[in-house]
């Protein structure tokens, strides 16, 4: 079946600039998560949703970040006013059972 | 929060020869441990993992180790083949919560 998928898979944004980045979970799935891989490290996490609630904010590093799921599929990460430091690779991962989760192929997203 | 070490951080092994990676983590409520496979800019990709009540998890060359007792798990690969090279990552799950915290990552390079 279809994985996780993310859009656009590349973005480039002028400091700042707000961008939205897309999850679509694997269907059915309850738990979805972001993640913020920095080149060279692991990913950071950023927060968590199950159906559309958000249980957990605790990673996202400023108020210039944003996580939606209105819906309890979709996710929508937004930043406003983008920084150089923001420049990541942006995960989405989701989870049918307890605790595996699968990635999507994530957003590279580049801050000029 | 939890902390997760993880070494070596880079790995050479000559084809058919066995690999071992190795991490410790801090909070002792951890009860889950997967591992992820991640190639260059793809996603990263769940190939095993093992939950607190199990000391050992195999799926054909790929086993898993923990010690609950000394807070560290470990990864072997046997037979290793070109196809693995890769950066593996371990993870550590907080029984209180779904969120990955993750290692920095180990780059094993399988020559041939």
């Amino acid at each position: 079946g279809a994985g996780v998928s993310q859009s656009p898979r590349y973005k480039v944004a002028k400091r700042g600039q707000d961008v939205a980045l897309r999850c679509d979970p694997i269907s059915g799935h309850v738990s979805l998560f972001w993640y913020q891989q920095a080149l060279g490290q692991g990913p950071e996490f950023l927060t968590y949703f199950q159906n559309e609630a958000q249980l957990d904010k605790s990673g996202l590093p400023s108020d210039r970040f944003f996580a939606e799921r209105p819906e309890g599929s979709v996710s929508t990460l937004k930043i406003q006013r983008t920084q150089q430091e923001d420049s990541a690779v942006y995960l989405c991962a989701s989870s049918l059972k307890a605790y595996e989760q699968y990635f999507g192929p994530g957003t590279r997203l580049t801050v000029t | 929060g939890e902390n997760v070490e993880q070494h070596p951080s880079t790995l050479s092994v000559q084809e058919g020869d066995s690999a071992v990676i190795k991490c410790t983590y801090s909070d002792s409520a951890s009860n889950y441990f997967p591992w992820y496979k991640q190639e260059l800019g793809k996603r990263p990709q769940l190939i095993i993992d093992i939950r607190s009540n199990v000391g050992e998890k195999k799926d054909q060359r790929i086993a898993v180790t923990l010690n609950k007792t000394a807070k560290h798990f470990s990864l072997h690969i046997t037979e290793t083949q070109p196809e693995d090279s890769a950066v593996y990552f371990c993870a550590a799950v907080t029984g209180g919560g779904n969120k990955l915290t993750f290692g920095t990552g180990t780059q094993l390079k399988v020559e041939l």
